[in-house]
């Protein structure tokens, strides 16, 4: 079975530019999420998606940060204007359902440096 | 608000002994409980889960973790530590947050098997 996948893997950007990161999950898998892992952090959600509804992004910075999910399948999550601390790693992961108590597959994430 | 603690940064233990990796978590409700471990340049594996029941879980790579409700702790465990196991471990919660279940990650724990 196919993992998470994710890309790119890296990205170097400069500040106010704009990015944007993709991912697809385990085949039929209903949940999506995409975290960010600042260097030296545990993950911190940043959005939840079931099918291609939005569960839950109050985490989510949504005055420069916009994720889509259209079709129900692959997601794009999207920087615009990307500032110095939005360096980290971005990580998907997608779940069977959308229960709480799922396992979560992660991808291998996108590393993102802005200078 | 609910929160994962993972009181070390790093952990040290030799080859052939057994190794704990603690974590203390805070939630209201029942929680649901996860670890995770994270390779280099990779993202997170799920090692394990507590939903219910048996509070010693058995998970992979002949990891195990002992859910105790009195002390909110859910600690990893391995009675023999190989070198290969060095990595980062991250314990996750679940619980009921505003009628939302945010997964919950702590800061991680560097795992160091010496030879």
């Amino acid at each position: 079975e196919a993992g998470v996948a994710q890309s790119p893997r890296y990205k170097i950007i400069e500040k106010r530019q704009s990015v944007a990161f993709w991912c697809n999950p385990i085949s039929g898998h209903a949940t999506l999420y995409w975290y960010q892992q600042i260097l030296g952090q545990g993950p911190k959600l940043l959005i939840q998606f079931q099918n291609n509804g939005v569960v839950d992004d109050s985490q989510l910075p949504k005055d420069r940060f916009s994720a889509e999910r259209l079709k129900g399948v692959d997601s794009t999550l999207k920087i615009q204007p990307a500032k110095l601390e939005d360096s980290a790693v971005y990580l998907c992961a997608s779940s069977f359902g959308g229960l709480s108590t799922d396992t979560q597959y992660f991808g291998p994430g996108t590393r993102l440096t802005v200078l | 608000a609910q929160s994962v603690a993972q009181p070390e940064d790093q952990v040290n233990v030799a080859e052939g002994n057994p190794l704990t990796v603690k974590c203390t978590y805070s939630v209201s409700g029942n929680p649901y409980l996860f670890w995770y471990v994270q390779y280099p340049n990779r993202g997170l594996q799920f090692l394990l889960k507590y939903i219910t029941g048996d509070n010693l879980v058995k998970g992979s790579y002949g990891f195990e973790a002992e859910f105790n409700k009195s002390q909110t702790s859910f600690h990893l465990k391995k009675p023999s530590a190989l070198v290969s196991d060095s990595a980062l471990y991250f314990c996750a919660v679940r619980g009921e947050s505003g009628g939302s279940y945010i997964p919950t990650f702590g800061r991680g724990t560097s795992l160091i098997v010496h030879p």
